[in-house]
């Protein structure tokens, strides 16, 4: 257990739909980062805050938008949801003194149908 | 592209023997690596480190090799177990920053035989 929770584990939803993804990140941990994990593309960095500010920008579509709020869990918001969009999302924190390991969540799987 | 990729995709092997998985990277710039273990169902887990001032870098039962001047590399097992099959992603970090945005390679997925 890497002490960051993901919730929900499994969404299913339709085309067209929004989605929001959640994230607790370790206790004392200040940066949080989303990926997304598909078949074809592997582990793709999205998004990353630190302590309530973007640090950094993957290959985020700008259907999808992200937040850190002041309690440092974040949300990974999706929209206008298309098949391909169905993969697992997970979440990574990293402590403030060594900021490079990330410690991931068990990941949210979403399948768009 | 990806600037991470790994020379083989599966890997079997007996349970006791020594698993070594291959990882090549492009970016020169690169400077600090990360060997994660995902098993079907869960998130990556953090395996080991090591920063491009190192060459070499031990941890319980795994080793990480790192050749700067052919950009290569690898994460050893010793003994290897049934526990430790699973998908393993080599990831790295360009240095500069405070970004820490890591790049991982497609993973190589590793079958022990009992």
């Amino acid at each position: 257990d890497s002490g960051v929770t993901q919730t929900p584990k499994h969404l299913i939803t339709a085309t067209g739909q929004r989605v929001t993804l959640r994230c607790s990140p370790r206790s004392g941990d200040l940066s949080v980062y989303w990926y997304q994990q598909s078949l074809d593309q592997g582990l793709q960095f999205l998004i990353q805050y630190y302590n309530g500010e973007e640090r950094a920008k993957g290959n985020i579509l700008e259907r999808f938008s992200a937040q850190q709020f002041p309690d440092l869990h974040s949300e990974l918001n999706l929209s206008s949801l298309e098949l391909g969009d169905s993969a697992l999302y997970f979440c990574a924190s990293s402590p403030v003194t060594a900021a490079d390991t990330q410690y991931f969540g068990p990941g949210t799987r979403l399948t768009v149908l | 592209g990806e600037s991470v990729g790994l020379h083989l995709p599966t890997l079997s092997v007996q349970e006791g023997d020594n698993s070594i998985i291959n990882c090549a990277y492009s970016n020169s710039a690169s400077d600090y690596f990360i060997w994660y273990k995902q098993e079907s169902g869960k998130g990556p887990q953090f395996i080991i480190d090591i920063r491009s001032n190192m060459d070499k870098r031990q941890g319980q039962r795994v080793t990480v090799l790192l050749n700067k001047t052919v950009k290569h590399l690898s994460l050893q097992i010793a003994a290897t177990q049934p526990g430790d099959s699973a998908v393993y992603f080599c990831a790295e970090r360009i240095a500069g920053g405070s970004n820490y945005k890591l790049t991982f390679g497609k993973g190589t997925l590793l079958t022990v035989n009992p």
